[in-house]
């Protein structure tokens, strides 16, 4: 089912820090993982996906990284900015199933 | 690329009236829309999928004929909010898909104030 939550979990972090967003997905079935980033008042925007079959990847100052074991997924900001600031989503699909589950989000500040 | 717009951004009624927004890809053919409700502090949650030229899938809790959609082309999506109150009242967001394992790329969303 859908996560929701009433009560975001924040994380605040220093300028230039690195950030570790974590988030814990329930599907072991789950064969394609997500992250979004959603600034206030607007949509979901794309930042990085995993398929199952990895267990890192690497973007522009993002990575990824997926546990299978323990279902876990973890995103890693590099040198954090104030623009970072956001909530942040984990999403999970699998296999021709074209629904995304979302996490519950977290809270990202970035203190300057 | 992957550009997906809302229209309209924000928009706010009277009780009782109907509300359609729009959503659209602008650069790619979208076999597959979704549409989310997001309430303030929360989660997406999805509400239904649309695919080209079928009829939505609504999941469990939607009303169907509540929340009317709409996929008449690859590039357009409509949800249309009948008789609205103010439980209605939401930030609505579609995404769209190519379909598969493409991931889906979200609209803007749209701000929905029902009085």
């Amino acid at each position: 089912g859908e996560s929701v939550g009433l009560h975001l979990p924040t994380l605040s972090v220093q300028e230039g820090d690195n950030s570790i967003i974590n988030c814990a997905y329930s599907n072991s079935a789950s064969d394609y993982f997500i992250w979004y980033k959603q600034e206030s008042g607007k949509g979901p925007q794309f930042i990085i996906d995993i398929r199952s079959n990895m267990d890192k990847r690497q973007g522009q100052r993002v990575t990824v990284l997926l546990n299978k074991t323990v279902k876990h997924l973890s995103l890693q900001i590099a040198a954090t900015q104030p623009g970072d600031s956001a909530v942040y989503f984990c999403a999970e699909k699998r296999g021709s199933n074209y629904k995304l589950t979302f996490g519950k989000g977290t809270l990202l500040t970035v203190n300057p | 690329g992957a550009v997906v717009s809302q229209h309209p951004s924000r928009v706010i009624c009277k009780s009782g009236t109907s509300v359609k927004i729009e959503c659209r890809s602008l650069d790619f053919q979208a076999t597959t829309m979704f549409w989310y409700r997001q309430f303030p502090k929360q989660s997406l949650m999805l509400m239904a999928t649309s695919n080209e030229g079928s009829k939505a899938t609504y999941e469990q809790g939607v009303e169907k004929d509540k929340f009317l959609i709409n996929h008449a082309s690859l590039t357009l999506s409509t949800l249309t909010v009948t008789s609205a109150h103010p439980e209605d009242s939401s930030f609505y967001i579609c995404s769209a898909s190519s379909g598969g394992f493409d991931t889906q790329y979200f609209g803007p969303g749209t701000r929905l104030t029902v009085l």
